[in-house]
């Protein structure tokens, strides 16, 4: 039982080069998140899948793109990256879209842009 | 909207000290909370809750936080450190609005513990 896992770990890439971000889980939750973490500013929730089929625009959706593949998979898209999108990117699952369920998290994927 | 503060970027206690992280929120109804830890290099790992009922909520590793309403405050306390505790701890809400879990997170304090 792997929980939920992340690919890459790291990533390099130029300025408007494109990449997916892979995530998935074992859990058989319904719920997925993607997060971006910066330093000072805590973790902000850039879309979130509350089922599988629908999609929804979290705090910061500008740049990105997501597929809900699958119940397991939850992969999110840079298009175009930009130096803004330098980040550590956290995917997250829970049971239910519900606030008593609780999140896991993934390990990160730690992501530079030049 | 929801918020959260956590006003201490920085705290280093030494080991065996007693720890207390503060934590705020600005939530219009009943805040749902929670506090998470994440070790270096780690994902965030759920410390503890407070959905309801007793304001003292115990958690893992030795954790507990104690819902003050009157403060908007949910303070992170433990008796005694250990080294292991050194981390980034991250207070949240939930706003429970038409659907989906989102959190919203402060933006964490790094704890250091000396030896």
């Amino acid at each position: 039982n792997a929980g939920v896992t992340q690919t890459p770990k790291f990533q390099v890439l130029k300025t408007g080069q494109s990449m997916t971000l892979q995530c998935a889980q074992d859990m058989n939750h319904n719920s997925m998140y993607w997060y971006r973490q910066d330093p000072g500013m805590g973790l902000r929730l850039i879309y979130y899948s509350a089922s599988e089929g629908t999609t929804d625009k979290g705090e910061v959706p500008n740049g990105y793109n997501v597929s809900r593949l699958n119940k397991r998979e939850f992969s999110l898209r840079l298009e175009s990256a930009a130096p803004s999108q330098t980040s550590v990117y956290f995917c997250a699952s829970s049971l239910k879209g519900e606030y008593r369920n609780e999140q896991f998290f993934g390990p990160g994927t730690r992501l530079t842009v030049l | 909207a929801q918020s959260v503060t956590q006003p201490d970027i920085h705290i280093t206690v030494s080991e065996g000290a007693s720890l207390e992280l503060r934590c705020n929120y600005s939530y219009g109804a009943t805040p749902y909370l929670f506090w998470y830890v994440q070790s270096p290099g780690q994902g965030l790992q759920l410390l503890l809750k407070y959905f309801s009922g007793d304001t003292l909520v115990q958690g893992i590793k030795g954790f507990e936080a104690e819902f003050k309403r009157s403060q908007s405050s949910f303070n992170l306390r433990k008796p005694s450190v250990h080294w292991s505790d050194a981390a980034e701890y991250f207070c949240a809400v939930v706003g429970v609005t038409g659907g989906g879990n989102k959190l919203t997170f402060g933006t964490g304090t790094q704890l250091k513990v000396e030896l």
